[in-house]
């Protein structure tokens, strides 16, 4: 059975640009999320998102933004970017079906670097 | 609010030790679910295990065995004559329930293991 599945693994952009970052879940996991980990803030909460619908929402700011697809694969996007987003993203997918607190399994996330 | 606290950033050992990694948690909800992760140099998240708010039996896995006591809010980790491979960041998360949906993870600071041939 497949993992999480994110793409690309590694990218590097300039400072205002902005990027998109793709992940393919688990077959059968309808839940998707999106954590960011630096240095600094360890791993922190960014989104999930079920059926298409953003269903909850960490303390970021506007600039982070997602979407997930009717086929569950979801996708983030930073916009004017900063050197503080510099960051390992990672998505992660659960089951979800109907009960709280099924196991999240992680990708192996996208590590981006803003210059 | 909810927290999660590893105190320990780093520990070193040398293999075949034994070795604990603590992990304490605060929340005021009764229903609520912890998690261990392991994350290698590749970036992946490994999922260890789940335990919930109501399941406080310990769990051993192998070498590797978890001590869940609500009483100290602490969900410690042990691993059992470590190895090499076991070198990694450990990271411990408490998910709370948000009336019924997925509810998100909160992780602690992690603790690195390295463990020495």
């Amino acid at each position: 059975k497949a993992g999480v599945t994110q793409t690309p693994r590694y990218l590097i952009k300039t400072r205002g640009q902005q990027v998109t970052l793709s992940c393919s879940p688990i077959s059968g996991h309808r839940s998707v999320s999106w954590y960011q980990q630096t240095p600094g803030q360890g791993l922190q909460f960014l989104f999930e998102y079920f059926s298409e619908t953003q269903r909850n929402k960490g303390n970021f700011p506007g600039r982070f933004s997602g979407r997930q697809f009717s086929n569950s694969r979801s996708e983030m996007n930073v916009s004017t970017l900063e050197l503080g987003d510099s960051a390992l993203y990672l998505c992660a997918s659960s089951l979800d079906a109907g009960t709280a607190g099924n196991t999240i399994y992680f990708g192996e996330g996208s590590w981006l670097t803003v210059v | 609010a909810q927290k999660v606290t590893q105190a320990q950033t780093e520990i070193s050992v040398v293999e075949k030790e034994d070795v604990t990694l603590d992990c304490v948690y605060e929340t005021r909800d009764t229903t609520y679910y912890l998690f261990w992760y392991k994350q290698p140099p590749s970036g992946e998240l490994v999922f260890l295990i789940r335990r919930n708010s109501f399941d406080e039996q310990n769990e051993i896995s192998g070498r590797y065995s978890w001590n869940f006591q609500k009483s100290t809010s602490s969900f410690n980790f042990t691993i059992t004559a470590s190895q090499v491979v076991d070198s990694a960041v450990y990271f411990c998360a408490l998910m709370v329930n948000y009336g019924g949906s997925q509810g998100n993870l909160i992780f602690g600071k992690g603790t690195k293991l390295s463990v020495k041939p």
